[in-house]
């Protein structure tokens, strides 16, 4: 397996335009999240998925902000419309839970710049 | 809720030597798991090492080794014969067993090491 894959790994927008990352886990992971790392707030969670199903979005900064799972193998991180605080590297990681084997794998991040 | 505290923005150490990472954490469960994360460079989150708190035998794993105190809610990192390689953010996370809990992970802030030829 290719690890979790995101794309894309760089992204560079104007504030107020919409901005979409995406997601691929790992073939087989029930549980996918989504993390955004900055240097003031350090790594927090945004939203994570069991199943495809939402299950905790509390981290989820503002309904500027949302996140889907269609299906088991895709999942999206939208902003819109951007703003220049949403700077920063989000990352996309999944897992799967089984006894005495749980362990996060993180794809390699989108650096997001807002202009 | 819980807490990861990492009181070292930033440690050095010689090429060889050991070094000592200081995690500690607040939570009032009893079954979980921390971890140790490495963020180099190149910005991927690499896995260094895992505790079970119902283990009372420190995880080891190669030149990584932590020291892990249940009552004291510590759980340092060590790193021995430290190599270039090893320079990078490394990050302290817990991880809640509770099924309620998912698998999320709450991280500290982070210790940046320089290892120094």
């Amino acid at each position: 397996d290719a690890g979790v894959i995101q794309s894309p790994r760089h992204e560079v927008t104007e504030m107020g335009q919409e901005v979409t990352l995406r997601c691929k886990p790992i073939s087989g992971h029930d549980y996918l999240f989504w993390y955004r790392q900055t240097m003031m707030r350090g790594l927090e969670l945004l939203i994570y998925f069991n199943n495809n199903v939402p299950i905790d979005d509390s981290g989820m900064p503002e309904d500027r902000f949302s996140a889907k799972m269609p299906n088991a193998s895709f999942s999206t991180l939208k902003i819109q419309p951007s703003e220049p605080r949403d700077s920063a590297v989000y990352f996309c990681a999944s897992s799967f839970t089984a006894q005495g084997n749980t362990e996060a794998f993180f794809g390699q991040g989108t650096r997001l710049t807002v202009v | 809720a819980q807490t990861v505290t990492q009181s070292q923005p930033e440690m050095s150490v010689q090429e060889a030597e050991t070094v000592t990472l200081s995690c500690t954490y607040d939570t009032s469960e009893n079954n979980y798991y921390l971890f140790w994360y490495k963020q180099p460079p190149s910005r991927q989150m690499i896995l260094v090492i895992r505790q079970e708190a119902y283990k009372q035998q420190n995880a080891t794993e190669n030149r990584f080794s932590v020291n892990f105190q249940k009552a004291a809610k510590s759980f340092s990192l060590k790193i021995s014969d430290s190599q270039l390689g090893d320079t990078a953010m490394y990050f302290c996370a817990f991880m809640n067993l509770k099924k309620s809990s998912g698998d999320k992970l709450t991280f500290g802030t982070g210790t940046r090491l320089a290892v120094r030829p």
